[in-house]
C-alpha cells in the first residue's frame, strides 16, 4: 500500500511487559512522527525523526518510552514495563519534507491495551 | 490555557447548509495550520492547510486564517451527511521543532 503502515493494529498485553510498535512511513518520506491519541482527544505529540535523527522527544511521557529509526525508514516505538495508563491509540505520521509546517499523513494506528 | 482550543460540539447542521468550525491558538509565532477530518474509529485525514492570512478554498472547503486574532476556521459549504465526523485543528509551533499541536476536535453532525 501507499500509505503509512503500522503494526500490529491491536496489541493486548499484561502490565509490566515491554511492547514494540512499528511504523513504516510512506516511501520516500523524510520525516516521521509519533503521536498518542486518547478517546475523545486530539493526537498528542510524542517524538519525531528527520531521516534517522531523533529531533524532538519532548513529548515522551517518561523514560519507559523510547523510539528509534535506525535506517531512516521504519521506526519502532518501545514502551518498557507497561502500565495501564499507557493504554491508548498510538499513531504514526510521515511527511515528505522536513521542516515545520509540512502536512503530516497518518497511519491507521496501533490500539494498545494494558491489562 | 490550552494551546489549541476547539468547541467539542456536537455542531449540528442540516444537509445543504454551511458548517463553520472554529479554532483558536495561543502561540503567536505559529505559521502553519491544518484541518484534519477523523471519522469514528478511523485515522485523521488531512483536508486543508493554510499558511497565510486570508482564505484558501478547495472544493466545498474554505480555510480562513487571522493571525492577528490567532484564529483559524473551516467552512464546509453544501454540507452532506458524509461530512459527519470530528474535525481536528492542528497548529505548528514557533520554536525549533516540527511537531504539531492538536485541538480536541469538533464533532460535526449533518442531518438529512
Amino acid at each position: 500500500g501507499a500509505g503509512v503502515s503500522q503494526s500490529p493494529r491491536y496489541k493486548v498485553t499484561k502490565r509490566g511487559q515491554d511492547v514494540a510498535l512499528r511504523c513504516d512511513p510512506i516511501s520516500g518520506h523524510v520525516s516521521l512522527y509519533w503521536y498518542r491519541q486518547a478517546l475523545g482527544q486530539g493526537p498528542e505529540f510524542l517524538t519525531y525523526f528527520n531521516y534517522e535523527a531523533q529531533q524532538d522527544k519532548s513529548g515522551l511521557p517518561n523514560d519507559r518510552f523510547s523510539a528509534e529509526r535506525p535506517e531512516g525508514s521504519i521506526s519502532t516505538l518501545t514502551i518498557q514495563r507497561t502500565e495501564q495508563r499507557d493504554s491508548a491509540m498510538y499513531r504514526c505520521a510521515s511527511s515528505p519534507i522536513e521542516g515545520a509546517g509540512q502536512p503530516q499523513h497518518f497511519g491507521d494506528g496501533t490500539r494498545l491495551s494494558i491489562l | 490555557q490550552k494551546e489549541v482550543e476547539q468547541n467539542s460540539g456536537p455542531l449540528s447542521v442540516p444537509e445543504g447548509a454551511i458548517a463553520s468550525l472554529n479554532c483558536t491558538y495561543s502561540d503567536r509565532g505559529s505559521q502553519s495550520f491544518f484541518w484534519y477530518r477523523q471519522y469514528s474509529g478511523k485515522s485523521p485525514e488531512l483536508i486543508m492547510f493554510i499558511y497565510s492570512n486570508g482564505d484558501k478554498e478547495d472544493g466545498r472547503f474554505t480555510a480562513q486564517l487571522n493571525k492577528a486574532s490567532q484564529y483559524v476556521s473551516l467552512l464546509i459549504r453544501d454540507s452532506q451527511p458524509s461530512d459527519s465526523a470530528t474535525y481536528l485543528c492542528a497548529v505548528s509551533v514557533s520554536y525549533n521543532t516540527d511537531k504539531l499541536i492538536f485541538g480536541t476536535g469538533t464533532r460535526l453532525q449533518v442531518f438529512p
